[in-house]
């Protein structure tokens, strides 16, 4: 699985949206670009994937370059309980059985009121 | 709907004492089951993953171990615990909904400290 580089940290205030980046290079054909984010003390939860074509659902948007090089998670207003680490991942290969993610340190968002 | 358990929710425990942290998941069959470990500030870590009863591949060599008795129930355990095994152990599973995507789920985790 490649590897991706987010900033360690970021900043946001309350109700104001919020881009955070993610850095793939190396990222090869079959690599689809998930989110993942961990609210203090919980385990991590799913947010959003995708593998060419912009997405959205319920919880955030994914903006994915055209090369596919890098992708930004965006949230479109940013609330308290959006404080959380927000983790890049690139996962290929889902012909193969393991379904594992590689987390990275991904990025504390802080979200100021 | 699915549900994934994990107990204790905290522990203590003296160095070199015994280890098992258990984790069971329901509403699901044949699930792809992970332990992570979460050391204070850091990333998180698979730990082991398994496919099937009885079917575990180890990613890290450690002295911790894993096992799969049954179908949704996946346990980890140590024989000897060292202070460096201190940490937040998650518990997840998945299952492939689409040929494009894994979904994981992650269990509420147990916050082991070693003294």
């Amino acid at each position: 699985d490649a590897k991706t580089t987010q900033p360690n940290s970021m900043e946001s205030n309350e109700e104001e949206p919020v881009h955070l980046p993610c850095n793939h290079s190396t990222i090869s054909g079959t690599d689809y670009i998930h989110w993942y984010r961990q609210l203090p003390s919980q385990g991590p939860e799913y947010v959003i994937h995708g593998l060419t074509s912009n997405v959205n659902n319920r919880m955030a948007s994914l903006a994915i370059a055209e090369d596919r090089k890098s992708s930004t998670l965006i949230l479109h207003r940013a609330t308290l309980r959006d404080a959380a680490v927000y983790y890049c991942i690139l996962k290929g290969d889902y012909g193969g059985s393991q379904g594992n993610l590689i987390f990275g340190k991904g990025t504390k968002l802080s979200v100021k009121p | 709907s699915q549900t994934i358990h994990q107990w204790p929710a905290t522990l203590v425990q003296p160095v070199g004492s015994p280890l098992s942290l258990e984790c069971t998941v329901e509403g699901t069959s044949n699930p792809n089951l992970y332990w992570y470990r979460q050391a204070a500030g850091r990333g998180l870590q698979l730990l082991f993953y398994s496919v099937g009863i009885g079917q575990i591949s180890s990613e890290v060599p450690q002295n911790l171990s894993a096992s799969r008795p049954q179908d949704r129930q996946f346990i980890l355990s140590s024989k000897k615990l060292l202070l460096s095994d201190s940490g937040f152990y998650l518990c997840a599973w998945s299952v492939l909904l689409r040929a494009d995507f894994y979904e994981q789920y992650f269990g509420p985790g147990t916050r082991l400290t070693v003294t």
